[in-house]
Formats: C-alpha cells, structure tokens, sequence
C-alpha cells in the first residue's frame, strides 16, 4: 500500500465502548497528525507527534488516547465517548515539523465515527 | 481572530470556466507557508499547491495558480477550465511557527469553501 492509510472508514459506537483508530503511513515521514472534522466546524487539530514524540496537544478531552509506537504508525484509543464527538477523524503525516519550503501534508481517507 | 479566513462558503461554476476561491490570512511572522487542499466527497485531503511567503513568483500547478498579494495577505485559489471532478470542498491552510516549545510548525485551517462545477 502507498500513502496514509487509516482504519476503520466508518465506526458505529455506544458511549461505553471503547475502540481504536489506526494509522498508517508508507512515506517515511517523520511526523503525524490526528485531525478532528465536524460538520461547519473549522479542521481541528488534535495530536501532532514528531519522530514518535507529541509536540501539540490542542485541549483534547481525555476520553481521546493517543499512541504512536512509530514514525509508521498512530493510533487514537477512544472510551467513554459522547455524541458529540461524532466527527470525521482524519491521520496525516509530513516529513517532519520544520518550517521548510513545501513539507506538505498527506492525508489518510479518514475514520467516520458515529456515537450513539 | 481567525488566522484562514476564507468568506465563500460556497461557489458554483460553469464547466470549462475558470473559478477564484478567495483566502486571506493573518500573521506577524515574516516566513510563513501557505497551502490549498482539496477534500472530495471521499473524504481525503489531497494536497494542490504551496506558496512560501519569500516566493518571488506566483505558485502554479497544472490548472491550479495561485494568486499571491503579500501586502494584502491574501493568497486566493486560481483553478482554470473547471472541470466536473473539481467538485469538492478547498481549504486553505497557512504555516508559520515555530509554536511552543518545541518549535514545531503547524499548519491552520480555513473553513473551507464548498465549490461545484456546472455541465
């Protein structure tokens, strides 16, 4: 597989589940991104983890774990979720978290999650 | 205050015409990035093209230019002889940083703005 891969594409849950996003990238980039999108609602940053350490944490409640055991993976461990987390999640990855020209974002098919 | 603002919601255009979807951005910092993405229904985003705020000329891709006033800080979306897959939603995204103490660069979002290309 190439570029950012996340799974599942869509996840049904109670608010006493818990569950796992994964995400994987195939780029050899050094940096990766767990974006949160609700409908008319700016994107909104969640984790950013730079050569498998979190270098932002955007207030995100704690019912929202993340983990990245590699520069290859990311995963965000969900519990006790509520409706209104309801959103799209979106991985991204980019060389690294530098200011240089380009270092693009690429992004995974994201992970739509409803919370019932 | 919004870092992206983008004020379109929404545009529609006619297949074959060009489209201008408008971004301005706010910032103190001399060296920033500015990004367009595009998100299809599909959900993911793909990127489009990259302005660097010292770039002398204009950032173009294929269909894609980007139409950049530094004074105005305005970075607008230029996307020629639309076509029927242009029909997506296109946020603009600005890099600048370093943010806290990592000195890490993150990019910003706008609101998007949800374009439709007419047969």
């Amino acid at each position: 597989e190439t570029g950012v891969t996340q799974t599942p594409r869509h996840l049904v849950m109670g608010m006493t589940n818990k569950k796992s996003l994964k995400c994987e990238q195939h780029l050899g980039h050094n940096a990766m991104y767990w974006y949160k999108q609700s409908a008319k609602k700016p994107l909104e940053l969640m984790f950013v983890y730079s050569l498998e350490e979190r270098v932002e944490n955007n207030s995100v409640p704690s019912r929202f774990s993340p983990e990245c055991p590699n520069s290859s993976h990311l995963f965000l461990h969900l519990h006790t979720l509520q409706p209104e987390d309801s959103a799209l999640y979106l991985c991204a990855s980019s060389q690294d978290v530098s200011g240089s020209s380009y270092n693009e974002q690429f992004f995974g098919p994201g992970t739509r999650l409803t919370v019932l | 205050a919004q870092k992206i603002t983008q004020t379109q919601p929404g545009m529609f255009v006619q297949e074959k015409e060009a489209v201008t979807l408008d971004c301005t951005y706010d910032t103190s910092d001399p060296s920033y990035g500015l990004f367009w993405y595009k998100q299809p229904s599909s959900g993911e985003m793909i990127f489009l093209i990259y302005q660097g705020s010292y770039d002398q000329q204009n950032a173009t891709e294929g269909r894609y230019s980007l139409n950049f006033q530094k004074a105005r800080k305005s970075a607008n979306l230029v996307i020629s002889a639309s076509q029927l897959g242009d029909s997506a939603m296109y946020f603009c995204a600005m890099r600048e940083g370093p943010h806290g103490s990592g000195g890490s660069y993150i990019p910003t979002f706008g609101r998007g703005t949800s374009l439709i290309v007419h047969p």
